[in-house]
């Protein structure tokens, strides 16, 4: 059973807003992963982090920003909400040297 | 062209009956998944093998390496197991994924 979790699950905001989205894992995993899922597509990698103060863009080109302050949490955030970020947002996570990776449920973003 | 292109996109079946799904992909590999995604998006995942062939219930998960082809079988089918399922394949650290085929089972 994976430990690894997401707030919000599901998220409707206004254009211009800032919003952060949740990630943490209780399995001490050195490395985690943003994802973004557009409706019937692939998903594609927007952030990762190999460990704590490590950050680094993925192959999708995003506007969003994150952190790794602590091991078990990797938040995401999106300093101007706009409709085009409307999009579902993965997080994932994975030990170092092992491949497989552990999802979180995801979180629906909506931006009016 | 895609580095993972999985097929059929879009299956339908009756309970009961034998599903393979299928995916090929261009890229050297360390590992290949095949993960499960529900309605509500959440993603779990179902096999990780790098070759041979693993079961887990109904699910038998089957890879060639040499010819970068791996397949997801589901024996008697049942209704829970619509869903969207999805190939990834572990390129050094990260993840390529294919779009994913939507299986739905009527009873």
């Amino acid at each position: 059973e994976a430990d690894i979790y997401q707030t919000p699950r599901y998220l409707v905001i206004g254009t211009g807003k800032k919003i952060t989205l949740e990630c943490s894992q209780t399995m001490g995993h050195d490395k985690m992963y943003w994802y973004q899922q557009d409706p019937g597509m692939e998903l594609h990698l927007i952030h990762y982090s190999y460990g704590v103060n490590s950050t680094e863009k993925g192959d999708l080109s995003s506007e969003s920003t994150v952190s790794r302050i602590r091991t078990e949490h990797f938040p995401l955030t999106l300093e101007s909400a706009r409709p085009s970020h409307t999009s579902q947002y993965l997080c994932a996570s994975r030990r170092a040297g092992r491949d497989e990776q552990f999802f979180g449920p995801g979180t629906r973003l909506t931006v009016l | 062209k895609n580095e993972v292109e999985q097929s059929p996109q879009n299956l339908t079946a009756q309970e009961g009956e034998f599903i393979t799904i299928n995916c090929s992909y261009s890229v050297g590999i360390s590992a290949l998944h095949w993960l499960q995604q529900h309605p509500g998006g959440g993603i779990v995942s179902l096999f990780m093998l790098s070759s041979g062939k693993k079961k887990h219930g109904r699910l038998i998960a089957t890879i060639n390496i040499q010819e970068k082809h791996s397949s997801l079988h589901i024996t008697a089918s049942h209704p829970r197991d619509s869903a969207v399922y999805i190939c990834a394949v572990g390129n050094t650290d990260k993840l390529i994924f294919g779009t994913g085929t939507r299986l739905q089972v009527f009873p």
